[in-house]
């Protein structure tokens, strides 16, 4: 079935240190996983998408890589600051073309 | 550009009623999709209208239910409401299917069910 899960569930992080959030999926066929961010009480937002034919994709202080292999995917945020205390969902998208999410992680900087 | 608008922002029905959500597209975007968040569950996809025609549907009753018009506008609607259809409901449009493009998320609605 379709299948994502996150880990951790929650995670907190002193200002300045990297977070990193961890996705699995079912399906090997998967070949497209975008991460949103939804800051509290707003809508969630697409800040960065990778696609099977590569491991690794930087965009400034967040990173997503990929490991076919294993069917995991994870998002890498650096230097981390307050505004990136937010849920941050991960997707994979199935054979169907269907994108299923995770039930989001909230991570939590602390000043 | 305006962004994805949903009306209305807020909700409070009863057992047994139905509702109808609506959602406006970004101008250009042909495809829309519907999510339901609830605490805990992140979202789960609902379905995905493109071109007026349903392309994809998640794994929830035949209570729900969509549409879309010829000008992109979407409209969800749930038949006889339980107290676990709570939720925030979000849609989401993206200029070709989901699959391929990034979402835009509107604000959601917040239905209640007393």
């Amino acid at each position: 079935g379709e299948n994502v899960e996150q880990h951790p569930s929650t995670l907190s992080v002193q200002e300045g240190d990297s977070a990193v959030i961890k996705c699995t999926y079912s399906d090997s066929a998967s070949n497209y996983f975008p991460w949103y961010k939804q800051e509290l009480g707003k809508r969630p937002q697409l800040i960065i998408d990778i696609r099977s034919n590569v491991g690794e994709k930087k965009d400034q202080r967040i990173a997503v890589t990929l490991n076919k292999t294993a069917k995991h995917f994870s998002l890498h945020i650096t230097e981390t600051q307050p505004e990136d205390s937010a849920v941050y969902f991960c997707a994979a998208l199935y054979g169907n073309n269907r994108l299923a999410f995770g039930k989001g992680n909230q991570v939590v900087v602390i000043p | 550009k305006a962004g994805v608008t949903q009306t209305p922002r807020y909700l409070i029905k009863t057992r047994g009623q139905q509702v109808t959500l609506s959602c406006s597209p970004i101008s250009g975007h042909r495809s829309v999709s519907w999510y339901q968040q609830t605490p805990g569950q992140g979202l789960q996809f609902l379905f995905e209208y493109f071109s007026e025609t349903q392309r994809n549907k998640g794994n929830f009753p035949g209570r729900f239910s969509g549409r879309q018009f010829s000008n992109s506008r979407s409209e969800m609607n749930v038949s006889t409401l339980e107290l676990g259809d709570s939720a925030l409901y979000l849609c989401a449009s993206s200029i070709g299917l989901a699959a391929y493009n990034e979402q835009f998320f509107g604000p959601g609605t917040r239905l209640t069910v007393l």
